[in-house]
């Protein structure tokens, strides 16, 4: 079955510590996204990639940093410079690069730091 | 800056009624709208989506309704059903592919 699988599900983090998301999709789709979900506000933008070797900044980006070197692959590393890192994470594909698309969403990883 | 919101976290409907959700936006660069639905701790799935060609786009018991010149959607569920319990996210992108997401809104479907 295609789909976007995220590991872990679960993460804990000490303060200081740099953490990888991974995010792998086997949908052969070219844009990935992710997103972080805090209570109240919804999804809020954090980098997009439309083509491989080539990402954007969303609306928070800081503190974090992505790669983009396979198709199928976009981890998210949450460093020590993201002030307030514990969050529901979300990561997103769709195929095409302009358009009507529809995100296909993985299940989530949760950071906690502790 | 917030281009997509949703402006109320909540709303209670009682089974069989209908739930009128609704969302606004600031870009006018949007041109296609979606609709989400997501349960705690899993990813949001699809629900329904409109081009900003149309004004309305119907799929069974969901519809949604855009005015463009208003910039404002709005999703109607009718009847309401307990299964449909959820946080409904309202999305837009614009040609760039940037999807933006509003809030949510929290329904809740009583028996």
């Amino acid at each position: 079955d295609g789909g976007i699988t995220q590991s872990p599900k679960y993460l804990f983090r000490k303060e200081g510590q740099n953490v990888t998301l991974s995010c792998e999709q086997n949908l052969n789709h070219d844009a990935m996204y992710w997103y972080r979900q805090d209570p109240g506000q919804g999804l809020r933008l954090i980098y997009y990639s439309q083509i491989v070797n080539d990402f954007q900044k969303g609306d928070i980006a800081e503190g974090y940093s992505v790669s983009r070197e396979k198709k199928e692959s976009f981890p998210l590393t949450v460093t020590s410079a993201q002030k307030n890192p514990t969050a529901f994470y979300l990561c997103a594909s769709t195929e095409g690069v302009a358009g009507a698309n529809v995100l296909t969403f993985g299940a989530g990883s949760r950071l906690t730091v502790l | 800056d917030q281009q997509v919101k949703q402006n109320s976290p909540s709303l209670s409907v009682q089974e069989g009624r209908i739930s009128i959700l609704n969302c606004d936006y600031t870009n006018s660069m949007f041109d296609y709208f979606l609709w989400y639905k997501k349960y705690p701790a899993e990813g949001p799935t699809f629900l329904i989506s409109i081009s900003s060609i149309k004004d309305k786009n119907e799929d069974g018991r969901f519809t949604v309704f855009l005015n463009k010149s208003a910039k404002h959607l709005s999703l109607h569920i009718v009847p309401s059903q307990p299964g449909d319990s959820a946080v409904y996210f309202c999305a837009a992108s614009a040609f760039n592919n940037d999807m933006r997401f509003g809030a949510g809104t929290r329904l809740t479907v009583k028996p």
